[in-house]
């Protein structure tokens, strides 16, 4: 069974600052998702992390992957207020039964304040 | 359409009555998901469905739920004699299959309120 752990569960932070969102899984998995909810609004995706190593980057927000320690971090660059949103990282099984379904994590609620 | 799309938006029902959600995936999207969020909480899968293949129903709560599909188009989650415990954002999304990206589109959701 695949289990995907985030932390922090809630982060607070000042404009401009960086700071890492974690996401760990339990067991191979053979893609990693990233998406954003704004409030009362559906998911975004945001990356999608194929192979170790892989590293993605938009805007102030970078993505990797490393399969090893199944870890993936959401890198967050000099934090702006339109970041402030839930982070959700998603894992999927790696050629196991249930070939579609992701299994995510409970989010990581971000607030920028200035 | 261009996106997912999820009806109804709200729905608030009586303890009891019999619920059902639809949602409209992207054109040609062969796989079809259905989540439930509690507030504040991550999403939970419920149901996937992909091509002709039989769905994978392992994410499914109770008897209660059940969702049908009909080819590669429309789908709709049905709960039954609905709790309060079921009260959540329903989302459904699409998604390619294949390619290696196969990433998930995700609709507005359906906010059940059960009284």
């Amino acid at each position: 069974e695949l289990k995907v752990e985030q932390n922090p569960l809630f982060l607070s932070m000042q404009e401009g600052k960086n700071y890492t969102i974690y996401c760990n899984y339990s067991t191979t998995s053979d893609r990693l998702y990233w998406y954003r909810q704004d409030p009362g609004k559906s998911l975004e995706s945001l990356f999608v992390l194929l192979s170790n190593g892989a590293v993605k980057q938009e805007g102030r927000l970078m993505a990797s992957l490393d399969t090893k320690a199944r870890l993936s971090t959401l890198h967050i660059t000099a934090a702006v207020h339109d970041l402030s949103a839930t982070y959700f990282c998603a894992g999927r099984l790696d050629g196991g039964g249930s070939q579609g379904n992701l299994i995510f994590g409970k989010g990581t609620k971000l607030s920028v304040k200035p | 359409g261009a996106g997912v799309s999820q009806s109804p938006s709200n729905k608030v029902t009586e303890k009891g009555k019999d619920v059902e959600l639809r949602c409209d995936p992207i054109s040609g999207h062969t796989a079809l998901y259905w989540y439930r969020q509690r507030l504040g909480q991550g999403l939970e899968f419920l149901i996937y469905f992909q091509g002709n293949s039989a769905p994978d129903k392992s994410g499914l709560p109770s008897d209660r739920f059940s969702a049908e599909r009909t080819g590669e188009s429309v789908s709709t989650l049905t709960i039954q004699r609905t709790q309060q415990e079921d009260s959540a954002v329903y989302l459904c999304a699409s998604s390619l299959v294949g390619g290696g990206n196969e990433k998930l589109f995700f609709g507005s959701g359906t906010q059940l309120s059960v009284l």
